[in-house]
């Protein structure tokens, strides 16, 4: 099915461990974006790229590293994990006119770090 | 810088009452404006959008809003409740002619007691 991918769904870090969150699409999307979910916040926009090879910073990028190699894929990168990354993680992919049809969300990584 | 404030982590309702969930934004220009909903252990599915057409919206699974310019509001109501409503909803804004960043409200869990 159509849609974006997360792997992986579980991941438990130590502290100071490296991981990367994959997210890929097939919608041809250009704009791909992370998110973290805590509770009473929402979401919150980690980064984003518009397209392949441009990437942007969020409200919260601390911690976080991505790339942009091809238009399918946008993985997010822990260089050095800590427990305040405790999360649910989640990518979202648009089109270019993704206010007129809305976002596409994959199912969301739940990450804790010990 | 836009916000998004909903009024209410939790809501309880009784299967067949009205559901209103509310969503209150500040943005210098009418924002493009969405709920989502996310059901347990999964991502966020698009109920319905306002994108500057007319100010009440449909979505789907009986949801409807109505964007409200004078209060800055875009509230979310159903006529009657059913079990399979529970879930958590989130509000969101993007500012039209800023890319494609969302910003959501901190989330609204329903509860529907039988």
């Amino acid at each position: 099915n159509a849609g974006v991918t997360q792997t992986p769904k579980f991941q438990v870090l130590k502290t100071g461990q490296s991981m990367t969150l994959q997210c890929a699409q097939d919608m041809n999307h250009e704009y791909m974006s992370w998110y973290r979910q805590d509770p009473g916040m929402g979401l919150r926009l980690i980064h984003y790229s518009v397209g392949a090879g441009i990437t942007d910073q969020g409200e919260v990028p601390n911690g976080y590293n991505v790339s942009r190699s091809t238009t399918e894929d946008f993985p997010l990168r822990l260089l050095s994990a800590a427990p305040s990354q405790t999360s649910v993680y989640f990518c979202a992919s648009s089109s270019p006119g993704g206010a007129v049809y809305g976002y596409t969300f994959g199912s969301g990584t739940r990450l804790t770090v010990v | 810088a836009q916000s998004v404030t909903q009024l209410g982590s939790h809501v309880s309702v009784s299967e067949g009452a009205l559901v209103l969930l509310r969503c209150n934004y500040s943005s210098s220009v009418p924002p493009y404006l969405f709920w989502y909903v996310q059901y347990p252990n999964q991502g966020l599915q698009l109920l319905l959008k306002y994108t500057s057409a007319a100010t009440l919206v449909k979505g789907i699974n009986g949801f409807e809003a109505e964007f409200k310019k004078s209060e800055t509001s875009f509230h979310l109501t159903k006529p009657s409740a059913h079990m399979s409503d529970a879930a958590e909803y989130f509000c969101a804004v993007k500012q039209p002619y800023a890319g494609n960043m969302l910003t959501f409200g901190g989330g609204t869990r329903l509860m529907v007691k039988p």
